[in-house]
């Protein structure tokens, strides 16, 4: 079956670590997202992805990097400057090329805590 | 700037009775809608898209929206809500300008469903 895995489904992380979350699709789509939820505020962009080793910021990227080496996988380092990073974060992905019209499919989401 | 705005945070029904959650969207230009659907701590699901063809959308599951240029509008509804509807619902706004399929989301309505 198609679609999108995120690992792992839970995380926790000390202060002033470096942790990176998982994000695979196996839909052969072009472009990738990364959001982030918090109760009460809807999703928010971090970083996007529209071809193999282009990535740009979204609207909430400080704290966060990104990479996009392969097609298929679209790796988000949550680093420690990233001062409230408990969160839930969810990958998506879809065929790209800028149309408005086009469906993103979602992964499980990977729940992050910082203890 | 595209936005939508869920006009409830919560909606209660008895199963077996109509479900409408409420969207209200801001956009210069002809806007292409989504809901969205998420059930607890996984990932979101297409509910139905909204892209000019017709104002009437039927989506999955039994519900569908309309899309009412002249109040901005583009609530959900099914007919008879039924326990498995339970979960948070996101009305989603697509944003053309940027180059790329910037999504905007909605804060959410949570659907709750008693027996």
């Amino acid at each position: 079956d198609g679609g999108i895995t995120q690992s792992p489904k839970y995380l926790f992380r000390k202060e002033g670590q470096n942790v990176t979350l998982s994000c695979e699709q196996n839909l052969n789509h072009d472009a990738m997202y990364w959001y982030r939820q918090d109760p009460g505020q809807g999703l928010r962009l971090i970083y996007y992805s529209q071809i193999v080793n282009d990535f740009q910021k979204g609207d909430i990227a400080e704290g966060y990097s990104v990479s996009r080496e392969k097609k298929e996988s679209f790796p988000l380092t949550v680093t420690s400057a990233q001062k409230n990073p408990t969160a839930f974060y969810l990958c998506a992905s879809s065929t790209g090329g800028g149309s408005s019209y086009n469906e993103q499919f979602f992964g499980p989401g990977t729940r992050l805590t910082v203890l | 700037a595209q936005s939508v705005t869920q006009l409830d945070s919560h909606v209660s029904v008895s199963e077996g009775t109509p479900v409408l959650l409420r969207c209200n969207y801001s956009s210069s230009y002809s806007p292409s809608l989504f809901w969205y659907v998420q059930h607890p701590n996984k990932g979101l699901q297409l509910l139905l898209k909204y892209t000019s063809a017709a104002t009437l959308v039927k989506g999955i599951n039994g519900f569908e929206a309309e899309f009412k240029k002249s109040e901005t509008s583009f609530h959900l509804t099914k007919p008879s809500a039924h326990m498995s509807d339970a979960a948070e619902y996101f009305c989603v706004v697509s944003d053309k300008r940027v180059g790329f399929q910037k999504l905007v989301f909605g804060t959410g309505t949570r659907l709750l469903v008693s027996p």
